[in-house]
């Protein structure tokens, strides 16, 4: 059980918009802890997609995007392409655990 | 270009002990703080472990929380995570990475070393 609720999948056609949820609490997203997003590709090492909420890395395509509200954060992927398919983590702080929390991963994928 | 490779990962019986290595490589691994994150097979990402830059702040998991030590060696760019008492559930790949402030993102990974506990 993770600290950080997300949902096993989405799926959407290319071009469409998806957004991958992160729930969290008052002890981590709730308590104004930045969120990082990671993209897991098959076989491969996580890579930064978002981080501090709602900033891209260099790199990173503008179609990707994130939000914060509450405890709960937001990756939207604008323009799905099928080069997403991927695994995608959220990341944040949590007080109670004093040490980094992790969301149990999204697998996108595009139909 | 700034790397990270990781080190040290096999197969181990239950109860028995490794000792993991990550050597930095194009940056100045004094600067920032290293972490460790492991993944089951199959399954999501685990925060294990912190060290801060001087070694003032080590933090780790419950799960691995007395089984576990992280140090770091700055001017030989490595930061090592000696696991004890190793479970079956401990199987997984263990990253290192890469974290430039507090509380930021962990911006560059290793490729990861795999960890096999079994009899």
């Amino acid at each position: 059980q993770s600290v950080l609720t997300q949902p096993p999948s989405v799926s959407g056609a290319p071009g469409q918009r998806v957004t991958i949820s992160c729930t969290g609490s008052s002890s981590n997203i709730g308590k104004g802890y930045d969120v990082h997003w990671y993209q897991q590709l098959p076989g491969r090492a996580p890579k930064p997609l978002i981080y501090g909420n709602s900033n891209r890395p260099s790199g990173v395509p503008d179609r990707f995007s994130g939000f914060t509200s509450g405890a709960s954060a937001s990756l939207a992927i604008n323009g799905l392409q099928p080069e997403d398919e991927a695994d995608y983590y959220c990341h944040s702080y949590d007080s109670n655990v004093s040490g980094s929390v992790f969301g149990g991963g999204t697998k996108v994928t595009v139909l | 270009e700034d790397q990270l490779v990781e080190s040290g990962g096999g197969l181990v019986k239950p109860g028995g002990s490794l000792r993991l290595s990550c050597v930095g490589s194009g940056f100045t691994l004094s600067g920032y703080s290293m972490i460790w994150v492991r993944q089951a097979p199959g399954k999501g990402l685990e925060w294990v472990s912190s060290i801060s830059p001087s070694s003032s702040y080590l933090s780790y998991a419950d799960s691995v929380k007395g089984r576990c030590t992280v140090s770091r060696d700055n001017p030989r760019k490595t930061v090592d995570l000696q696991l004890t008492s190793l479970r079956v559930e401990d199987t997984g790949i263990y990253y290192c990475a890469r974290r430039p402030g507090e509380l930021a993102v962990f911006d560059l990974w290793g490729q990861g070393t795999m960890v096999t506990v079994s009899s």
